[in-house]
C-alpha cells in the first residue's frame, strides 16, 4: 500500500528560483514527516522534518510546509542551487511505528 | 567514522543460496531499521528493532527473510533460498529513538542474484 505518494517523478529548475516539491500521504495516524536527500551510490540523507503540531519548519533554503487536512507536504529550496540537484524523498511515520517513504523525485538545477 | 555502516557494499550471488548483511548502526541509538530499495523507487520498510526485539517486521516479504540485532547494536539481514527479483539495494538506518527522530542511513549494500 502507497501511503506516501510523491507524483511528480523528475522536477526542473533554473538556478536562483525556487523548488518546490510535492508529498501527499493517507495514513491519518502519521504526525511526523521528513524529507530526505539522495545522492547516487549513498543513503538518503536527513533534510528537514515537520511535526503535525506545525505547519511550517524551515531551515536556511529549505521550508516544509503542512497541510494536514489535505494530507499535504510540500518542500520549498530558495533560491536554487546546483548542487541541490538529486533526488528528494519525502517521509512519514505514526508514533512509535516505522517510517514509510514516497518514491522519490528527481530534482534538476540548472546553471 | 560515526555514521551507519553497512558490510558489503556489493554482493554478488547466485539464485538459491544464502546471504547475510551486516548493519553497524550509529553508537547510541536504539532504534534500527532495514529498507530495500530498487531502482526508481524509494526505500521499501522490511523490518525496525527496538534494541534487541523487532518492533515491526511486517515488511518482510515471506520467510526467507529474516533479521536479528541480538545485543541491540549489531544488526544482520539473512535471506535464505535468494531469487532473482531479491535484487535491490538493502538499506539500514539507526535513529537515536525511534520516535519522532530522523533515520541516518547507511550507504546500503547491492544485492546482485544472477
Amino acid at each position: 500500500d502507497q501511503q506516501v505518494k510523491q507524483n511528480s517523478p523528475s522536477l526542473s529548475v533554473q538556478e536562483g528560483r525556487i523548488s518546490i516539491l510535492n508529498c501527499d500521504y493517507t495514513n491519518s495516524m502519521f504526525d511526523y514527516f521528513l524529507w530526505y536527500k539522495k545522492y547516487p551510490a549513498e543513503g538518503p540523507t536527513f533534510l528537514i522534518s515537520i511535526s503535525s503540531i506545525k505547519d511550517k519548519n524551515e531551515d536556511g533554503r529549505f521550508t516544509v510546509f503542512l497541510n494536514k487536512s489535505a494530507k499535504h507536504l510540500s518542500l520549498h529550496i530558495v533560491p536554487s542551487q546546483p548542487g541541490d540537484s538529486a533526488v528528494y524523498f519525502c517521509a512519514a511515520s505514526a508514533t512509535n511505528n516505522d517510517m514509510r517513504f514516497g518514491a522519490g523525485t528527481r530534482l534538476t538545477v540548472k546553471p | 567514522g560515526a555514521g551507519v555502516s553497512q558490510t558489503p557494499s556489493n554482493k554478488v550471488t547466485e539464485k538459491g543460496k544464502y546471504v547475510e548483511l551486516r548493519c553497524d548502526p550509529i553508537s547510541g541509538h536504539t532504534a534500527l531499521y532495514w529498507y530495500r530499495q530498487s531502482l526508481g523507487q524509494g526505500p521499501e520498510f522490511l523490518i525496525y528493532f527496538q534494541g534487541t526485539g523487532a518492533a515491526d517486521d511486517s515488511g518482510l516479504p515471506n520467510d526467507r527473510f529474516f533479521a536479528v540485532r541480538p545485543e541491540g547494536s549489531v544488526s544482520t539481514l539473512k535471506i535464505q533460498r535468494t531469487e532473482r527479483g531479491d535484487s535491490a539495494v538493502y538499506l539500514c538506518a539507526s535513529s537515536l529513538t525511534g520516535n519522532n527522530s530522523p533515520l541516518h542511513f547507511g550507504n546500503g549494500t547491492r544485492l546482485t542474484v544472477t
